[in-house]
């Protein structure tokens, strides 16, 4: 099992520029979701999903759409990236079915800096 | 707005002390409580989940007590080794309101833990 995977891990993009960042999972859960971190700020949710098909807003979404077209899938899109975007992006996932009480199972992140 | 707060932001301990830290969050509206540990330059990894009150879980040097009643949640790791340096989030899930709530949680700021040899 690969777990959850991210990519792409690094990427630097100009103001204005858009780009699309891909979380895939292979354990089959049902929730999925996108986080950035900041210094001092811990994990803040952009957006988040509870299965395929749907998706909802977390704590920040401004800037930035999601589809999960797939079970396995999560994309998070930045149409017209900002310097404000600079963040590390975190994926995770997590299900229902276990007796976890929903532990989320992280990916391994994407550094993002807009100059 | 709910809120899960950490204290301390940081500390320091030295190899083989033991040290302690809190979560606080809201003592209404309790479904579980989450701690992760995550690594510099790496991803977060959970360490415990908890559920009922006065649950206690243990991994080796490191334990986590819950107080639901009161709010609040220690982890504990004794005999502190360098390997134990991390951030420890906590994360709170509420009993959710609305069926697409569930699995949703609030994550405090984090304790950085540096152990020094």
């Amino acid at each position: 099992n690969a777990g959850v995977t991210q990519t792409p891990k690094f990427r630097v993009l100009k103001t204005g520029q858009s780009m699309t960042l891909l979380c895939a999972q292979d354990m089959n859960h049902e929730y999925m979701y996108w986080y950035r971190q900041d210094p001092g700020m811990g994990l803040r949710l952009i957006h988040y999903s509870v299965g395929e098909g749907t998706t909802a807003k977390g704590e920040v979404p401004d800037g930035y759409n999601v589809s999960r077209l797939k079970k396995q899938n999560f994309l998070l899109g930045l149409e017209s990236a900002a310097p404000s975007q600079t963040s590390v992006y975190f994926c995770a996932s997590s299900s229902a079915r276990t007796r976890s009480a929903y532990e989320q199972y992280f990916g391994p992140g994407t550094r993002l800096t807009v100059t | 707005i709910l809120n899960v707060e950490q204290s301390p932001q940081s500390l320091h301990v030295q190899e083989g002390d033991s040290t302690n830290f809190t979560c606080s969050f809201p003592s209404s509206n309790f479904y579980a409580l989450h701690w992760y540990r995550w690594e510099t330059a790496k991803s977060p990894e959970a360490l415990f989940v908890m559920t009922l009150n006065g649950d206690e879980k243990k991994k080796g040097r490191i334990s986590a007590t819950l107080n639901t009643k009161e709010g609040y949640s220690y982890l504990y790791i004794k005999g502190s080794q360098p390997e134990d340096s991390a951030t420890y989030l906590c994360a709170f899930h509420p009993t959710p309101m609305t069926t697409d709530s569930w699995g949703k949680l609030q994550f405090g700021a984090g304790t950085q833990v540096v152990v020094t040899p």
